[in-house]
């Protein structure tokens, strides 16, 4: 079983659309959650990280970590083309060290 | 945010050579990199920590002669691949932690893609 789960997708959604992107996990001692966008050929970018448990919000984004679980959710509001790219779980025991990614799910925003 | 350049973007080569990849952070100073691959639709995976001044730490089955890491400044760290061979073939990424005011933060690379023919 890997450790972090991911759906490849790809998802298609019409713009305008409220995309939900999910991970679940195995390892209890994960406590940062991180969630990456990638554009092809391009290095991962980081969108939203989190400690522990609860919501967060960054405008039209919002990641939401369920320890109890083990499922972290990002949530895209009123999607735009420009948000089409494949989205990174990751998530660590310790900060931004060791990160252990998911697959990645493929995004398509049609306008 | 943080920039941290990674040199060359694509690279081929021939079977048994070996590729040197550079990873620099511009504007902060990096004292720990860290080097990911990956293979077309699977998960970046983390394959060494390289801390400035020493030697680098590789995880489980990554063979740390074959993939050289050398951090001998702030602000670089290369990764030679040596003796390159067709299953090298993919997309290496690395990635700076910086420390910033209330947290820390790791920051990626361009990422090269290696062809090995």
């Amino acid at each position: 079983q890997k450790e972090v789960e991911q759906d490849p997708g790809p998802l298609s959604v019409p713009e305008g659309a409220i995309v939900s992107l999910n991970c679940t996990y195995s390892n209890s001692a994960f406590q940062y959650f991180m969630w990456y966008r990638q554009y092809s050929r391009k290095g991962p970018e980081l969108l939203m990280y989190t400690y522990s448990s609860g919501n967060k919000e960054d405008g039209r984004f919002t990641a939401q970590v369920d320890k109890s679980s083990k499922y972290i959710s990002l949530f895209i509001r009123d999607s735009q083309p420009s948000d089409s790219a494949t989205y990174l779980c990751a998530m660590s025991t310790t900060g931004f060290q060791k990160l252990v990614f998911g697959t990645g799910t493929r995004l398509l925003v049609s306008p | 945010g943080a920039v941290v350049s990674q040199h060359p973007s694509r690279v081929i080569c021939k079977s048994g050579t070996s590729v040197k990849i550079e990873c620099r952070s511009l504007d902060f100073q990096a004292t720990t990199m860290f080097w990911y691959r990956q293979f077309p639709k699977q998960s970046l995976m983390l394959m060494a920590t390289s801390n400035e001044g020493s030697k680098a730490t590789y995880e489980q089955g990554v063979e740390k002669d074959k993939f050289l890491i050398n951090h001998a400044s702030l602000t670089l760290s290369t990764l030679t691949v040596t003796s390159a061979h067709p299953e090298d073939s993919s997309f290496y990424i690395c990635s700076a932690r910086v420390m910033l005011e209330l947290n820390t933060e790791a920051f990626f690379g361009q990422g090269t893609r290696l062809t090995v023919v």
